[in-house]
């Protein structure tokens, strides 16, 4: 079974600059999430989605990013202007279903790291 | 609203040494707990999965605990070896309909064995 893939693995760009990554789940999972790794932090969740709807952007920065998951497969993460406070890892990942009652396992991508200069 | 905590940030030990990773949380009401391994420029690979029913789970040469009610969790690693460097890092998922599943997770712990 293939994992989660995401592209590109690294970007470096300079700040108020453009940039957008991409995240392909495993194939039948209906939740996908997106997470923001600051070096020497734990992971923090930006967005979740549950087949092409959001259920959770509460801590996504809106005025600079975006994401979208058009077709319930594939999702694009992107951030417009960048800013110096952005150098992260972005991980995906995803899970077969999420209900209120039954979380499933969360399997991770390799992550995107991205340097903004 | 949930805090994870791991202690300590660092640790190095010699090869064959067994050890414990410490992870509390401030919030009893999980739905469970997960341990993960992570690489330098690599992804989080799930180690341990505990339901919030649960004590225990292992496998191989390491040993999750979870005790709810005083909000703790260790990770034991027996016979360490230095292929076990990794940073580890600890979640939860908050219990209750009304969240997400969202993963909160601890800074982690960078572990090096030395040969």
């Amino acid at each position: 079974e293939a994992g989660v893939a995401q592209s590109p693995r690294y970007k470096i760009i300079e700040k108020r600059q453009s940039v957008a990554f991409w995240c392909n789940p495993i194939s039948g999972h209906a939740t996908l999430y997106w997470y923001q790794q600051i070096l020497g932090q734990g992971p923090k969740l930006l967005i979740q989605f549950q087949n092409n709807g959001v259920v959770d952007d509460s801590q996504l920065p809106k005025d600079r990013f975006s994401a979208e998951r058009l077709k319930g497969v594939d999702s694009t993460l992107k951030i417009q202007p960048a800013k110096l406070e952005d150098s992260a890892v972005y991980l995906c990942a995803s899970s077969i279903r999420t209900s209120g009652i039954s979380y499933n396992e969360q399997f991770f991508g390799p992550g995107t790291r991205l340097t903004v200069l | 609203k949930q805090e994870v905590t791991q202690i300590p940030a660092a640790l190095s030990v010699p090869e064959g040494e067994n050890l414990v990773l410490n992870c509390s949380f401030t919030d009893s009401a999980i739905y469970n707990l997960q341990w993960f391994r992570q690489d330098p420029g690599k992804g989080l690979t799930s180690l341990l999965l505990i339901q919030s029913s649960q004590r225990e789970q292992t496998s191989g040469r390491l040993n999750a605990s979870l005790d709810k009610s005083s909000g703790r969790s260790t990770l034991y690693i027996a016979a360490s070896q230095p292929g076990d460097s990794a940073t580890y890092l600890c979640a939860v998922i908050i219990g209750g309909s009304s969240n997400t599943g969202k993963l909160i997770f601890g800074q982690g712990t960078t572990l090096q064995v030395k040969p």
